[in-house]
C-alpha cells in the first residue's frame, strides 16, 4: 500500500520561509514524478508544482503564483519529496498535499494518485 | 491559462443521477480526471482518462468528454456521494496540471 505522510507545516510570517517533507512508502520512488497540490480554506485545489523521476529529467514546472518563490527536490535515497517555500505570502495560506502520478499496467496518465493527508501552512503576522 | 469551469452545486436525491459538468475550450481533444474530495480528507481519483475508473471505484461512476464540456455521472446516488467534486487536465500548452472550479454535490 502507499503511503504518502507530509510534514513541515506551521504558522510563519509575511516573508518568511518553510520546508515541506513527503515521506513515501510502498511504491518505487525512483520511477515517481511527484506534485504538490494545495488548497486554500474553504477553496478549491490548486497545483503547485510538479518533479519528475530523475530518469525522464527529473526536471520542475511550477504554477505561476509559486514560480520564482517555490522550488521543489527530491531524495531518492531517502524516498522523500520536498518543497522549499521562500516569500511567502498570506495567499500561500493551505493545506499543501503531496500526490504521485497515476500509472495502471504499465501507462501512466496526467491524473493524481496516492494523496497523502495534507499538512497545514498558515502564512500571517 | 487553461480554464475549467464548473458548476458550484449540484443537488440530486437518492437513487437518482447526478451529473456534474466541466467545461473548457476544446476539452474534448485533453484527457480529463475527476476527484472525489470529502470534508476534511484528501481527495481520490474516481475517473481518469475521461472515462476510465481506479480499481475499487463503483460502476456507479462514468465519464464523458467532447467538445467543451467533459462531463462526470453518478448513478444511483448515495448519501456517500456528497462530496466535493473536481475535474483536471492537463494543460500541454504550459506544462500545468489544472483543475476545475469544484462542484459540491448535495444528497437531498
Amino acid at each position: 500500500e502507499v503511503q504518502l505522510v507530509e510534514s513541515g507545516g506551521d504558522l510563519v510570517k509575511p516573508g518568511g520561509s518553510l520546508r515541506l517533507s513527503c515521506a513515501a512508502s510502498g511504491l518505487t520512488f525512483t520511477n515517481a514524478w511527484m506534485s504538490w497540490v494545495r488548497q486554500a480554506p474553504g477553496k478549491g485545489l490548486e497545483w503547485v508544482g510538479r518533479i519528475k523521476s530523475k530518469t525522464d529529467s527529473g526536471t520542475t514546472d511550477y504554477a505561476a503564483p509559486v514560480q520564482g518563490r517555490f522550488s521543489i527536490s527530491r531524495d531518492d535515497s531517502k524516498t522523500t519529496l520536498y518543497l522549499q517555500m521562500n516569500s511567502l505570502k498570506t495567499e500561500d495560506t493551505a493545506v499543501y498535499y503531496c500526490t504521485t502520478r497515476y500509472c495502471s499496467d504499465g501507462y501512466c496518465y496526467s491524473a493524481l494518485d496516492n494523496w497523502g493527508q495534507g499538512t497545514l501552512v498558515i502564512v500571517s503576522s | 491559462s487553461y480554464v475549467l469551469t464548473q458548476p458550484p452545486s449540484v443537488s440530486v436525491a437518492p437513487g437518482k443521477t447526478a451529473r456534474i459538468t466541466c467545461g473548457g475550450n476544446n476539452i474534448g481533444s485533453k484527457s480529463v480526471h475527476w476527484y472525489q474530495q470529502k470534508p476534511g480528507q484528501a481527495p481520490l481519483l474516481v475517473i481518469y482518462y475521461d472515462s476510465d475508473r481506479p480499481s475499487g471505484i463503483p460502476e456507479r461512476f462514468s465519464g464523458s468528454n467532447s467538445g467543451n464540456t467533459a462531463t462526470l455521472t453518478i448513478s444511483r446516488v448515495e448519501a456517500g456521494d456528497e462530496a466535493d467534486y473536481y475535474c483536471q487536465v492537463w494543460d500541454t500548452n504550459s506544462d500545468h496540471y489544472v483543475f476545475g472550479t469544484g462542484t459540491k454535490v448535495t444528497v437531498l
